[in-house]
C-alpha cells in the first residue's frame, strides 16, 4: 500500500525565518508534487518534480527530490505571513491501467509576525 | 477554461435523502477524481475515472454511487448517508503533460453536512 507521510505536522514559526518540511513516501516513483491548501479553500498546485535531483524554486518556496531515498523536502526562506497554509506532498503510483493519486499527510504552516 | 466547477458549495441533507454533487471541466482532461477530505485531513482519494471509465474505487461504501456521463461531466450520488460522511468533497481533473506530470486542478468543493 501506497503511504506518503510529512512531518512535521504543524509547524509555527516567525517571519524571517528558514525551515524544512520533509514527504517519504513507500514507493518507487519519479515523480512528486506539491499542493498549497489555504483555510477553507481548494488545492492548488505549486510544484512539479520529475526526477531525481529535480530542484523547483518559486519566490521563498524552494522543493526537491530524492528518489533513492523517496525523500522531498520543502525549504521556506525568510518565511512571511502569506505563507501560512496547509502543504500536501503527493505521489502517484500506476494502478490498474491508471495512477492512483495519493496525498500525504499535510503541514499546517502557522507564520508569526 | 482552467477551471473545474463544482456545485453545490454546499449541501445539508438528512439520511434518507438522495442527492447528487456535479464536476464540469472544459480542459479536455480525460482522468477526473472524487476525493473525501475531513477538516485538518488530506484528502482521501475515492474514486477515479479515466477516459471515462471507472478505474480505481477505493473500497468506498455503495451509499456513493460515481458517474461519469461523457468527459467534460463527473457527478457522486449520494444516499443514505451517515452523519459520518459529513465532510468537503472534492473534484478534479488531470491530463499528462509533454515532460511526463499528471498535475491535478481542483474544483472549489462541495462541502456535504448529513443530518
Amino acid at each position: 500500500e501506497l503511504k506518503v507521510e510529512q512531518n512535521p505536522l504543524f509547524l509555527s514559526m516567525q517571519e524571517g525565518k528558514n525551515y524544512t518540511i520533509y514527504c517519504n513516501y513507500s514507493t518507487t516513483s519519479d515523480r512528486l508534487y506539491w499542493y498549497r491548501q489555504d483555510p477553507g479553500k481548494s488545492l492548488e498546485s505549486l510544484f512539479v518534480l520529475l526526477s531525481n535531483g529535480a530542484v523547483k524554486q518559486e519566490g521563498r518556496l524552494m522543493a526537491s527530490l530524492d528518489t533513492k531515498a523517496r525523500l522531498s523536502t520543502l525549504h521556506i526562506t525568510a518565511a512571511v505571513h502569506d505563507l501560512s497554509a496547509t502543504y500536501f506532498c503527493a505521489v502517484d503510483s500506476p494502478t490498474s491501467g491508471t495512477y492512483k493519486y495519493i496525498f500525504g499527510t499535510g503541514t499546517r504552516l502557522k507564520v508569526l509576525a | 477554461d482552467t477551471e473545474v466547477t463544482q456545485t453545490p458549495k454546499h449541501l445539508v441533507m438528512g439520511m434518507t435523502n438522495k442527492k447528487s454533487l456535479k464536476c464540469e471541466q472544459h480542459m479536455g482532461h480525460r482522468a477526473m477524481y472524487w476525493y473525501k477530505q475531513k477538516a485538518k485531513k488530506p484528502p482521501e482519494l475515492m474514486f477515479v475515472y479515466s477516459y471515462e471509465k471507472l478505474s480505481i474505487n477505493e473500497s468506498v461504501p455503495s451509499r456513493f454511487s460515481p458517474e461519469c456521463p461523457n468527459s467534460s461531466l463527473l457527478n457522486l450520488h449520494l444516499h443514505a448517508l451517515q452523519p459520518e460522511d459529513s465532510a468537503l468533497y472534492l473534484c478534479a481533473s488531470s491530463h499528462w503533460t509533454g515532460s511526463g506530470a499528471n498535475v491535478l486542478t481542483f474544483g472549489a468543493g462541495s462541502r456535504l453536512t448529513v443530518l
